[in-house]
């Protein structure tokens, strides 16, 4: 089992879509959760950190469920510069600052 | 966040020959990093480049193949060393924010391709 899993997608959304990403994580004992984003050939950009009450920014939300080791991403008003590659990032088990990444999701927003 | 600088941003190189890549960050940072995110695929950590001490390398990988340094705070190097098809990737470097929930930021990246 990965450590971090993802549905890679493609999500095919209109302009304006709400979508939604799941990411599950094996390590029970992961204290920090990050949504990054990757642009084609470019590195990845923090997108948001996952707090466990839930954090907005915007038209993005994230969720945290510790019992059931998942973490969400919620986008609202999808634009067609949200098109990107999503990646679910979890604490690796010996470090808080080891990032273990999650093959990520890829979102095509359509005018 | 910090900015960090790469270089170089891209090479193509001949199987059995090294490249060094350098990072630089216009801060002092206590934690940097080096991954590899290899065609088609997500980021895999490689080490930990500790200041004035050996890396911290993962799994899979060894400080023959991919030594690394780092003489002070806001500079390192990795080195790819004799140098295969299969090492064909693009290398990061990162750097942590402690003091904004450990975030993490990344490099622009550096481009490998081995002939």
């Amino acid at each position: 089992r990965k450590e971090v899993e993802q549905d890679p997608g493609p999500f095919n959304v209109p302009e304006g879509a709400t979508v939604a990403f799941n990411c599950t994580y094996s390590n029970s004992a992961s204290q920090s959760f990050f949504w990054y984003r990757q642009d084609c050939r470019k590195e990845p950009k923090l997108l948001m950190s996952v707090y466990s009450s839930g954090n907005e920014d915007g038209r993005f939300t994230a969720q945290l469920n510790r019992a059931s080791q998942y973490i969400s991403l919620l986008i609202r008003d999808s634009k067609l510069s949200d098109s990107a590659t999503y990646l679910c990032v979890v604490n690796g088990e010996d470090s808080s600052y080891k990032l273990i990444f999650g093959s990520g999701t890829r979102l095509l927003v359509r005018p | 966040s910090a900015v960090i600088s790469q270089k170089p941003s891209r090479d193509i190189c001949q199987r059995g020959t090294s490249l060094t890549i350098q990072c630089q960050v216009d801060s002092q940072v206590t934690m940097m990093f080096w991954y590899r995110q290899q065609p088609g695929q997500s980021l895999t950590l490689i080490a930990t480049a500790n200041q004035g001490s050996e890396a911290t390398y993962e799994s899979g990988f060894v400080i023959d193949k991919f030594p690394i340094s780092r003489p002070n705070l806001t500079f390192s190097t990795l080195t790819v060393s004799n140098m295969s098809p299969e090492d064909s990737s693009i290398y990061l470097c990162s750097v942590v924010n402690i003091s904004s929930y450990n975030e993490q930021f990344f490099g622009p990246g550096t481009r490998l391709t081995v002939l």
